[in-house]
């Protein structure tokens, strides 16, 4: 069974960071891309980030780039996210997903329950 | 303003048919598969269809769709109420080397 457990959300204060990480089980996580989407209270869903299967390709949205690094260790079965310079725009549910193919971030098959970030002072 | 254009909400009684747009341009929908998620009420996406008609194990035959240059439509069949959810469609986008995602359609069954 596949599974995906997303961590490190919380408040932070504007201009703050954190680390997202999103523990994946029940699939050869090498063998996939890993996306991030986010879900701002009362909105749609935005895609965020994503990564290929080996890690050595990463794609931003134009609203994150510069601020947000997508990683992953492969020994680990972990996807990271470390969110930096963060605004109050950024205030969401955050949400780690598979994707379908090794290179592509979607589409995506099973997703994670989501942490929420919160961005106030 | 999503790069995908969804009609905010659409509605229907049980039983009946309602189908789900979402337009692009060729830079997404136009060259790229196009995949489909429900989202129940506080709950994470699921995903519906992928590469633009299959159904993942589990999604029943009610559920189908189709892709047309840069448009898609997502149909579901015999609707009932548990189907209430807001619907997304995505794509990747070549022009932006990201993906996204349509601004969401909330499905109402009266």
């Amino acid at each position: 069974e596949v599974q995906l457990l997303e961590s490190g959300g919380g408040l932070v204060q504007p201009g703050g960071s954190l680390r997202l990480s999103c523990v994946a089980s029940g699939f050869t996580f090498s063998s996939f891309a890993m996306t991030w989407v986010r879900q701002a209270p009362g909105k749609g869903l935005e895609w965020v980030s994503d990564v290929t299967g080996s890690g050595g390709n990463t794609f931003y949205a134009d609203s994150v780039k510069g601020r947000f690094t997508v990683s992953r260790d492969n020994s680990k079965n972990t996807l990271y996210l470390q969110v930096n310079s963060l605004r109050a725009e950024d205030t969401a549910v955050y949400y780690c997903a598979k994707a379908r193919s090794l290179v592509r971030g979607v589409p995506l098959d099973y997703w994670g329950q989501g942490i929420l970030v919160t961005v106030s002072s | 303003q999503s790069v995908l254009t969804q009609p905010p909400s659409v509605s229907a009684a049980p039983g009946q048919t309602v189908t789900i747009s979402c337009s692009g341009s060729s830079s997404n929908l136009g060259n790229n598969y196009v995949s489909w998620y429900q989202q129940l009420p506080g709950t994470a996406p699921k995903l519906l269809i992928y590469d633009n008609d299959k159904r993942p194990s589990g999604i029943p035959d009610r559920f189908s769709a189709s892709k047309s240059g840069t448009s898609a439509t997502l149909g579901i069949t015999g609707l009932q109420t548990g189907d209430e959810a807001d619907y997304y469609c995505a794509t990747w986008d070549n022009s932006l080397t990201a993906g996204v995602f349509g601004g969401g359609t909330k499905l109402t069954v009266l």
